[in-house]
């Protein structure tokens, strides 16, 4: 398989469940972003890993809580949210961080929805 | 952080019928990409522009970047149904090219009627 996958591709989940949305890519790549894309709003950058390293966290609330155990896997932890926390969450990776020479490549996504 | 605004925010025309949309901002750009989404997946890199006045095609797709590197737009020629989709720039902060992250615009939903 090739490209950036996510698992699951829809999930609803209720305020007081834990859930973890799972990204994998098999590009070789050392950077790898999670972004929430909500209706009428630009896509919002949560967490960027590099080379396995957290080096941005974007004010994200705590009930957001990533994980990247190797540089081809990255998680998201989910645990208490709200019902504004329903979006598409987006994973995407890049050949380096900062650097966006050749772009971003992103997965299909995982909509979340919070009830 | 750069705001990359882009008009117009919905568009909807005739299969055949030609279109421009913009991406905006007041700052400068090292760099420009466009992104397309399909519904139900993610965006998909189109094309990076760099030098200011550059023009890039791509099939039925004109890309051009400002000559002060403050502004972009794609034209498409002759639209069809599968040109359908939700298009967004990305700016890339900082003075020199590769080596800021990407903000990215508001997008233009873009629906193309057989």
């Amino acid at each position: 398989e090739t490209g950036v996958t996510q698992t699951p591709r829809h999930l609803v989940m209720g305020m007081t469940n834990k859930k973890s949305l799972k990204c994998e890519q098999h590009l070789g790549h050392n950077a790898m972003y999670w972004y929430k894309q909500s209706a009428k709003k630009p896509l919002e950058l949560m967490f960027v890993y590099s080379l396995e390293e957290r080096v941005e966290n974007n004010s994200v609330p705590s009930r957001f809580s990533p994980e990247c155990p190797n540089s081809s896997h990255l998680f998201l932890h989910l645990h208490t949210l709200q019902p504004e926390d329903s979006a598409l969450y987006l994973c995407a990776s890049s050949q380096e961080f900062p650097s966006a020479n050749y772009g971003y490549t992103f997965g299909s996504g995982t909509r979340l929805t919070v009830v | 952080t750069q705001l990359l605004e882009q008009s117009p925010q919905f568009l909807s025309i005739q299969e055949g019928e030609n279109l421009t949309v913009y991406c905006n901002s007041s700052s400068v750009f090292s760099s420009l990409q466009w992104y397309r989404q399909e519904p139900g997946e993610g965006p998909v890199l189109l094309v990076t522009v760099v030098t200011g006045g550059e023009v890039k095609k791509l099939k039925r797709l004109t890309f051009q970047f400002g000559d002060a590197r403050k502004d972009s737009s794609l034209h498409i020629t002759a639209a069809q149904p599968g040109d359908t989709g939700l298009y967004l720039c990305a700016g890339e902060e900082g003075p020199s090219f590769g080596n800021e992250k990407l903000t990215f615009g508001t997008g233009t939903r873009l629906t193309i009627i057989p």
